[in-house]
Parts: C-alpha cells; sequence; structure tokens
C-alpha cells in the first residue's frame, strides 16, 4: 500500500513533443505529491509538486496532472527539448511525516 | 543547492569494514533524511531525523545506524559493510514553504562494497 508505481521505464521524444510521465499510489493518506528531476551524477532536484485538492498544477513548461478518484498523477513536460533528457521520478508522502515514497523512475531522452 | 554537502563524494571499501558518511547543512533544517538509490528501486528511505537526537526508521533501515549531536550535521553509518549496500547515498532536507514541506537533496555519495 506505500507503494508508487511509475511508468514508462524509458520514453523517447522528439523535440518540441510532448513528454507524459505517468504514476500510480494506493495510500489514499498521501497528501503531497512532488516530482524530481535527476542529472547523471547529480542529486535529484525538485521539479514541481501538487497537492490533491487541486486537479493540475502548471510552472512553464511543466505541468501535473493528479485524478485523485483514480489515485494516479502524471507529468507533462510541454515543448520537450534536449536539455530536459534525464530521470524523472514521481513521489508521494503524507505531509505531517515527510517521508517520500518514490517511483521507479523514468528515463526520458528527447532527440534533436 | 539548500547549502547541503555531503562527504565522501566517493568511497570503495571492504566487506566487514565501518563506514561513516556525512551530511552537513548550512541552514538549520530541522527534518534530515538518508535515501539510497538503486537502478529500477528509485530512492528508498533509510532513516530520518526530526531533530537533535531525535531519528526514526525508513523503509530500509537494516544494517543502518544514524546520529545527529547537532542540527547541522547527520550521520549514516554502515556498522559492518556488506555488498548488497553498495549504492549511491543521497542526503535531503526538508524546507517549509507555505502549504508544502519540500525536500532538497545533496549530490550524493557512491559508495562501493567489496
Amino acid at each position: 500500500q506505500q507503494q508508487v508505481k511509475q511508468s514508462p521505464q524509458s520514453l523517447i521524444v522528439q523535440k518540441g513533443g510532448i513528454s507524459i510521465i505517468n504514476c500510480a499510489y494506493e495510500n489514499t493518506a498521501f497528501d503531497y505529491f512532488p516530482w524530481y528531476q535527476q542529472f547523471p551524477g547529480k542529486g535529484p532536484a525538485l521539479l514541481i509538486a501538487i497537492r490533491p485538492d487541486v486537479s493540475e498544477k502548471k510552472e512553464g513548461r511543466f505541468t501535473i496532472s493528479f485524478n485523485k478518484s483514480a489515485k494516479q498523477f502524471s507529468l507533462h513536460i510541454m515543448d520537450s527539448q534536449p536539455g530536459d533528457s534525464a530521470t524523472y521520478f514521481c513521489a508521494a508522502s503524507i505531509s505531517n511525516t515527510g517521508k517520500l515514497i518514490f517511483g521507479q523512475g523514468t528515463t526520458l531522452q528527447v532527440k534533436p | 543547492d539548500a547549502g547541503i554537502t555531503q562527504s565522501p563524494r566517493h568511497k570503495v571499501t571492504e566487506t566487514g569494514t565501518p563506514v561513516t558518511l556525512r551530511c552537513h547543512q548550512t541552514e538549520n533544517h530541522r527534518y534530515m533524511y538518508w535515501y539510497r538509490q538503486d537502478p529500477g528501486h528509485g530512492l528508498r528511505l533509510i532513516h530520518y531525523s526530526y531533530g537533535v537526537k531525535d531519528t526514526d526508521k525508513g523503509e530500509v533501515s537494516d544494517g543502518y545506524s544514524v546520529s545527529r549531536s547537532k542540527t547541522e550535521d547527520f550521520l549514516l553509518t554502515l556498522e559492518s559493510a556488506t555488498s548488497s549496500q553498495t549504492s549511491v547515498y543521497f542526503c535531503a532536507i526538508r524546507v517549509e514553504r507555505g502549504s508544502y514541506n519540500e525536500q532538497f537533496f545533496g549530490p550524493g555519495t557512491r559508495l562501493t562494497v567489496l
């Protein structure tokens, strides 16, 4: 019940296209859902986060869509660029504990 | 980079050897976390701290201990390293920003146990 399942494992997108990464969770007590971006040899960097009281959050080219009834959330990267090539992790937590449960990660490659 | 440093950045050690990894923060945040990252598993929480001398276990705590004697330092110890503990270890701090408690990660320590 603590798992967060992420798909796909890898993704190849053409420059200018839309990248979509999906995550699903079971624990309805989760109330904070961040996405992290990680480049090789670096630590994960917080990209964008959402709470379940909203269905969508947009920051620049990055959008989180949240479906509380389906217990799913997704990251959309609009106008994908080669510089977006990285590994992306979704996560979930119960905010008062701060303990993040991560998905398995998605390696995104954006071809020029 | 949220003022987090980790040391050492790389370490190779032998099975059965004790190892201590250090996480240092400059901003006085209360919560600190240790995660390990392995292919196919994402990041998994080992231990976390919610104040000086206050620590608790995460999902993969067996074989690890932690200590926090001052706010800025959080130490992770492998009492007797095993090959299964070969991994990349990340420290994180929690920053309260409005209704969000955001976690920021350090640069990581790559540990190889031979």
